[in-house]
């Protein structure tokens, strides 16, 4: 596997708590991504990364913030957590963007109560 | 932005069977076209991947074929077996921009039947 990991693997929290999950590569790669996965939906596109400081929003970005202050970490917060992103959350990375391979981490599994 | 659909959803075939799982693209000027396997409880990973310059791509018992005209791609395994079941996705480059990022099929479920 490549060097990424998640934190936490897996996580119950409450409506309208915060939540910040953390992806960490030791690749060293430009490029890091966070999807959800849902049934019947696939893999979308929260947030993405491509460089230090420099971020965009991808398709499902309502609700989520992310901050990349290092190469190796990107973060992803839901700042008031809904009961609608419950879901499997999966950080990626890769070294050229969107004409390159992208690595994925092994997934958080967030409950929203 | 791109917008890419994937058919079948759902797939089971019988050991030693061929699985063909196809996809479309919205964008033509999409030019990267990779191919995940998601194991159950596991992130996905590349099995193979094919250029927009390139019509044709196999490696083992897997090939994946693009038709950049018709915009859409396929992914064929041949001799199935069991451990093939799992979720597939097909995926295109997003050129909107810089090509940062790629934009996913909703996936297929193989399951292949001993």
């Amino acid at each position: 596997d490549a060097g990424i990991t998640q934190s936490p693997r897996h996580k119950v929290t409450e409506t309208g708590t915060p939540v910040t999950l953390r992806c960490h590569q030791t690749e060293n790669h430009r490029y890091m991504y966070w999807y959800r996965q849902d049934p019947g939906h696939g893999l979308r596109l929260i947030h993405y990364s491509y460089g230090v400081k420099d971020t965009d929003k991808g398709e499902v970005s309502d609700g989520y913030s992310v901050s990349r202050s290092k190469t190796e970490d990107f973060l992803l917060t839901l700042e008031s957590a809904t009961s609608s992103q419950t879901s499997v959350y999966f950080c990626a990375i890769s070294v050229e963007g969107g004409n390159t391979e992208a690595f994925f981490g092994q997934g958080t599994r967030l409950t929203v109560v | 932005g791109e917008n890419v659909e994937q058919h079948p959803s759902t797939l089971s075939v019988q050991e030693g069977d061929s699985a063909v799982i196809k996809c479309t693209y919205s964008d033509s000027a999409s030019n990267y076209f990779p191919w995940y396997k998601q194991e159950l409880g596991k992130g996905p990973q590349l099995i193979i991947d094919i250029r927009s310059n390139v019509g044709e791509k196999k490696d083992q018992r897997i090939a994946v074929t693009l038709n950049k005209t018709a915009k859409h791609f396929s992914l064929h395994i041949t001799e199935t077996q069991p451990e093939d079941s799992a979720v597939y996705f097909c995926a295109a480059s997003d050129s909107g921009g810089s090509n940062y990022k790629l934009t996913f099929g909703k996936g297929t479920l193989l399951t292949v039947n001993p």
